[in-house]
């Protein structure tokens, strides 16, 4: 069955400094994506950056970027120059395409906080 | 304004009774989905729609219903028969193009059973 997980529940960065947020996935299906979502207090799902298993280069979006390491099949999200609003829970996510249905696979998130 | 709405933002309901959570878009995406939120958990699917007068059983399906009767609108009605509705529901869509996937996710509605 198809996996992410998210082994860290809390994570403390000064602010200007740069954090990584773990995310391993299980999978047998070579066709999936991956994303991370940022979800502050308010509770929407803001979209951050998306990772396809046959893109070649590792994603970047402004100070957000995504190490993929396919063998390891790990998918961390790197935030460089971390700002107070960066400060909200961080979930991974995985697409299972099966049946082209598109659902997204969560993990139980990261609570980012960011001190100055 | 482009997006996805979902009303209300706050619902509070008695035990025993149904409740319609709202979700409607204007981004012209052809599927819609509903995922539950639990405090300290990531989002589980509910139900989804790849099309208009089409759904499907997510992994958490018991105790709800959906119709998709437009594009525009995926309804989300929570039965008595849920047995722990309190929770916070997100509704979202999904654009695609070629490899590129992205799902879209609006405000949230949260469910309180009194």
């Amino acid at each position: 069955a198809q996996k992410i997980t998210q082994t860290q529940p809390g994570m403390f960065v000064q602010e200007k400094e740069a954090v990584t947020l773990d995310c391993t996935y299980d999978t047998s299906d070579p066709s999936y994506g991956l994303f991370w979502y940022k979800q502050p207090s308010s509770g929407e799902m803001i979209f951050l950056i998306y990772q396809g298993s046959y893109d070649q280069q590792n994603a970047t979006e402004g100070r957000y970027s995504l190490n993929f390491q396919k063998a390891r099949k790990s998918a961390n999200l790197v935030i460089s120059a971390s700002q107070l609003g960066d400060s909200a829970m961080y979930f991974c996510a995985m697409r299972e395409p099966m049946y082209n249905t598109d659902k997204l696979i969560f993990g139980t998130g990261t609570r980012l906080q960011v001190f100055p | 304004d482009g997006g996805i709405t979902q009303s209300p933002k706050y619902l509070f309901r008695k035990e025993g009774q149904n409740v319609t959570l709202s979700c409607e878009q204007n981004l012209n995406h052809d599927a819609m989905y509903w995922y539950r939120q639990d405090p300290g958990q990531g989002l589980r699917l509910i139900y989804y729609s790849q099309i208009v007068n089409d759904f499907q059983k997510g992994d958490i399906a018991e105790g709800y219903s959906v119709s998709r009767e437009k594009k525009e609108s995926f309804p989300l009605t929570v039965t008595s028969a849920q047995k722990n509705p309190t929770a916070f529901y997100l509704c979202a869509t999904r654009y695609r193009e070629g490899n590129y996937n992205e799902q879209f996710f609006g405000p949230g509605t949260r469910l309180t059973v009194l």
